[in-house]
């Protein structure tokens, strides 16, 4: 299978614990983003890599959030001191400058907080 | 800032029928706009690309067009089956820091 992978897919924690979350992107695609879905709404982009420079954050990614890549290759996005809000799909795309920037996305990763 | 805009929220009609969806954005400045479906619990699933030099574009029985003077995108839908019963959300790519900005989406379902 050559799509972009989460894992896991699905993580349930109890507040206050750490979360990690990993994403392998289709294999060409030099460009990588986050978003968070919450029930009913549309996907809100957290942040966005080019390579292994993260080239943008969104104001809705806290202290408590950290995103790397560190080859330019996987990503990993973690969550400390998780907190009952955290609770939502978490979904990696990846893209290429040669098709457009069309973004081409993960099953996410649901994340339950107790 | 830009807001995208779906309408209805909800959407349920007889199979055959053809149907259009609609979205809408505030700011003309885009790179992109994709349509996405989304299956119960699941991840997005790219449906359709038009960039913003583009007025349309088909995949079988999927038609989207975009006109970008008036801020609209429609998804047309030809002969609607059952399984096409799914979310449907739009999305546009701003074009100075490549992050996709989202309708809520429209849950259509498709009944027997």
């Amino acid at each position: 299978d050559t799509g972009v992978s989460q894992n896991p897919r699905h993580k349930i924690t109890k507040r206050g614990q750490n979360v990690t979350f990993r994403c392998d992107p289709i294999s060409e695609h030099n460009r990588l983003y986050w978003y968070r879905q919450t029930l009913g709404q549309g996907p809100e982009f957290l942040t966005y890599f080019q390579n292994e420079a993260q080239l943008e954050k969104s104001r809705l990614l806290s202290d408590r959030f950290s995103a790397e890549r560190p080859k330019g290759s996987f990503s990993t996005l973690e969550i400390q001191r998780t907190e009952q809000g955290d609770s939502a799909m978490y979904l990696c795309a990846s893209s290429t400058t040669s098709t457009y920037n069309e973004q081409f996305f993960g099953p996410g990763t649901r994340l339950t907080v107790l | 800032k830009q807001e995208v805009t779906q309408i209805p929220a909800a959407l349920s009609v007889p199979e055959g029928e053809n149907l259009v969806l609609n979205c809408s954005f505030t700011d003309s400045a885009i790179y992109n706009l994709q349509w996405f479906r989304q299956d119960p619990g699941k991840g997005l699933t790219s449906l359709l690309l038009i960039q913003s030099s583009q007025r349309e574009q088909t995949s079988g029985r999927l038609n989207a067009s975009l006109d970008k003077s008036s801020g609209r995108s429609t998804l047309y839908i030809a002969a609607s089956q059952p399984g096409d019963s799914a979310t449907y959300l739009c999305a546009v790519l701003v074009d100075s820091n490549y992050q996709l900005i989202w309708g809520a989406g429209t849950k259509l379902i498709i009944k027997p």
